[in-house]
Formats: structure tokens, C-alpha cells, sequence
């Protein structure tokens, strides 16, 4: 089936920092990747939409100079987390419709110290 | 605005034991709905979908759903649940994936427990 893999599962940065989570379809093409933020014992919350040549669109309430998306190829999306600060330690997930459903990455637990 | 709701947040059942998980969603248009589980620090993984169709929903791990229209709900069910289903479960409600795909709405999830 349709594999999106996500990396790094996790990483350790020092508050100031800007860290990079990719995720990439394995054998197909994803023309849109969903990015999310998930807090402890909570729910998934759409953070952007990123779109394979063009702008990323973010939900109400995310910054869009902080979370840096970019969708280079149609197999590639990354999210960068610019400055980070210990409030943006969480688990970010992606996300990518291989046409008959959506396939998630593993996560990556972000952690900022 | 689309939305979802799952009631429970802790369920603990005994091993053997039935299941069912509930959903209520809103949503203006014919829905996309879809479980998924997430074990502790893991990513998602689908259990089922429904598109159209049979409203009775055959998944994996011996799970199904059913979408009753009427009710606004897709409730999750196992006849008998193993050790290994402890998770976290997903209700997501979605529109149409055609096109490049469209956003999923979570629900705040279930947390499964499971005694032996």
C-alpha cells in the first residue's frame, strides 16, 4: 500500500534552533501533504496544506514564519520549525491522499530544550 | 464547518469482551469518514473508510463501522477485543479525496484499555 515516511521519529534541539521533518511518498505521487500538530492526550490539528509548486496554505492561528513548508517535488514536503522554542516541542505528523484514502507518516516527536 | 465528536475519552474493556467506539460528525456535504489507532508515540494507522456505498464497513484487526446518516454517526465495533487493541482511536470526518485530497477534522480520540 501507500507509504509516507517521516523523518526524523525524533529529535532534540536547543531553544533557538531551527529543526527540519521531512516526509516523503515512497511509490506515489503526493500533489498535496497535510501537516499536523498533535499535544499530549489531545487531538490532530491541521496546521498547513502544502501544495507541490506552489504556496502553502496555513490554518488560522499558525505562523507561517515559524513553520516553514515546502513542497519541492511531487514526493518531498518538508516542514521547518525556525527558532524553536520549548512550546513548540510536539508531535508533528504528515499526512498525503494517495487517492483512496489518506496515508500518515510515523511522526516526529519534537522535543526543545 | 466540519466537526467531530467522540463522547468517550477512556473506555476499558476485558478481553473477549465486545466493543464499540462512538462518532457523531458534522458536516454539510456527503461525508468521508474514517477510523484510525495510534499506538503511544506512533503515527496512524487506518483501520477503515467509508465513501459510499454499503454503510456496514468491513476493516482490518477485525473491525467495522456504520454509517448511520440519520444519526450523524459512525460508531466503531469489534465483537471480541484482543490485548494488542489498547490505542488511541481516531474518528475523522473529511470531503471528497478527488483532486488532490481534502482536510480531515479529528475528533479528540478514545483511549482504549484493555484488561486481561
Amino acid at each position: 500500500g501507500a507509504v509516507v515516511s517521516q523523518h526524523p521519529s525524533r529529535v532534540i534541539c536547543k531553544s533557538g534552533t531551527s529543526v527540519k521533518i521531512e516526509c516523503r511518498s515512497l511509490d506515489f505521487q503526493a500533489t498535496t501533504m497535510f501537516w499536523y500538530r498533535q499535544f499530549p492526550k489531545k487531538s490532530l490539528m491541521l496546521m498547513a496544506t502544502s501544495n507541490e509548486g506552489s504556496k502553502a496554505t496555513y490554518e488560522q492561528g499558525v505562523e507561517k514564519d515559524k513553520f516553514l513548508i515546502n513542497h519541492a517535488s511531487l514526493t518531498l514536503s518538508t516542514l521547518t520549525v525556525t527558532s524553536a522554542h520549548p512550546e513548540d516541542s510536539s508531535f508533528y505528523i504528515c499526512s498525503a491522499p494517495p487517492g483512496d484514502g489518506y496515508t500518515f507518516g510515523s511522526g516526529t516527536r519534537l522535543t526543545v530544550v | 464547518a466540519q466537526s467531530v465528536t467522540q463522547p468517550d475519552i477512556h473506555i476499558t474493556v476485558s478481553e473477549g469482551a465486545s466493543l464499540e467506539l462512538r462518532c457523531n460528525y458534522s458536516y454539510g456535504a456527503t461525508p468521508y469518514l474514517f477510523w484510525y489507532v495510534q499506538s503511544p508515540g506512533q503515527g496512524l494507522q487506518l483501520l477503515l473508510k467509508y465513501f459510499s456505498g454499503d454503510t456496514l464497513v468491513q476493516g482490518i484487526k477485525g473491525f467495522e463501522a456504520e454509517f448511520k446518516r440519520s444519526q450523524s454517526s459512525f460508531n466503531l465495533r469489534k465483537p471480541s477485543v484482543h490485548w494488542s487493541d489498547a490505542a488511541e482511536y481516531f474518528c475523522a470526518v473529511g470531503g471528497s479525496i478527488t483532486g488532490g485530497g481534502n482536510k480531515l477534522t479529528f475528533g479528540t480520540g478514545t483511549q482504549l484499555k484493555v484488561e486481561l
